[in-house]
């Protein structure tokens, strides 16, 4: 278990609809990236946030939004989902300093129907 | 739950027998290197890191090879077993940068 929670484990629904997947980071982690990973593509990064504040941006649609909270919970959302955007969507943290290994949680399965 | 990479190459190795994974990066200023595993349904799960100011470093049956010439990373793993079949993702990260991933080995032991 790397400490890393996302919820939920699946998640179906239909196209142009809009979702929340969640993640807790490790306990002391102040980063937490979101990642991609479809069927034929490796990991993708879309975006990391360190206590709070946006730190880097990846490949992220401009339909795709995130946010860490005060606690370092964060939250992506996806919204007017597409066919496309099945994936397995994971979150990983890290303490937040520089060449640290990061910690992923077991991800969330979206299909978009 | 899905297969990671349905495509993605493929090592078959016997039980017992050794691994040797191999992996090309790309930014000649990565200074930082993780190899990860991927079970099926699961996150990648951390195995071995090392630093651009050494060439070697090993783990509990895992050993990871850099050759910063020709940017190459490698991980060995020892003694193969069932347990190691998996997806196996090396990164790199340059000072200030995010992690980029490679695109996955599959790894198959075979009884």
């Amino acid at each position: 278990d790397s400490g890393v929670t996302q919820t939920p484990k699946h998640l179906i629904t239909a196209t142009g609809q809009r979702v929340t997947l969640r993640c807790s980071p490790r306990s002391g982690d102040l980063s937490v990236y979101w990642y991609q990973q479809s069927l034929d593509q490796g990991l993708q990064f879309l975006i990391q946030y360190y206590n709070g504040e946006e730190r880097a941006k990846g490949n992220i649609l401009e339909r795709f939004s995130a946010q860490q909270f005060p606690d370092l919970h964060s939250e992506l959302n996806l919204s007017s989902l597409e066919l496309g955007d099945s994936a397995l969507y994971f979150c990983a943290s890290s303490v937040g300093g520089e060449e640290e290994k990061l910690f992923f949680g077991s991800g969330t399965q979206l299909s978009v129907l | 739950g899905e297969s990671v990479g349905l495509h993605l190459p493929t090592l078959s190795v016997q039980e017992g027998d050794n691994s040797i994974i191999n992996c090309a990066y790309s930014n000649s200023a990565s200074d930082y290197f993780i190899w990860y595993k991927q079970e099926s349904g699961k996150g990648p799960q951390f195995i071995i890191d090392i630093r651009s100011n050494m060439d070697k470093r090993q783990g509990q049956r895992v050993t990871v090879l850099l050759n910063k010439t020709v940017k190459h990373l490698s991980l060995q793993i020892a003694a193969t077993q069932p347990g190691d079949s998996a997806v196996y993702f090396c990164a790199e990260q340059g000072y200030g940068q995010n992690f980029v991933f490679g695109p996955g080995t599959r790894l198959s032991v075979l009884p």
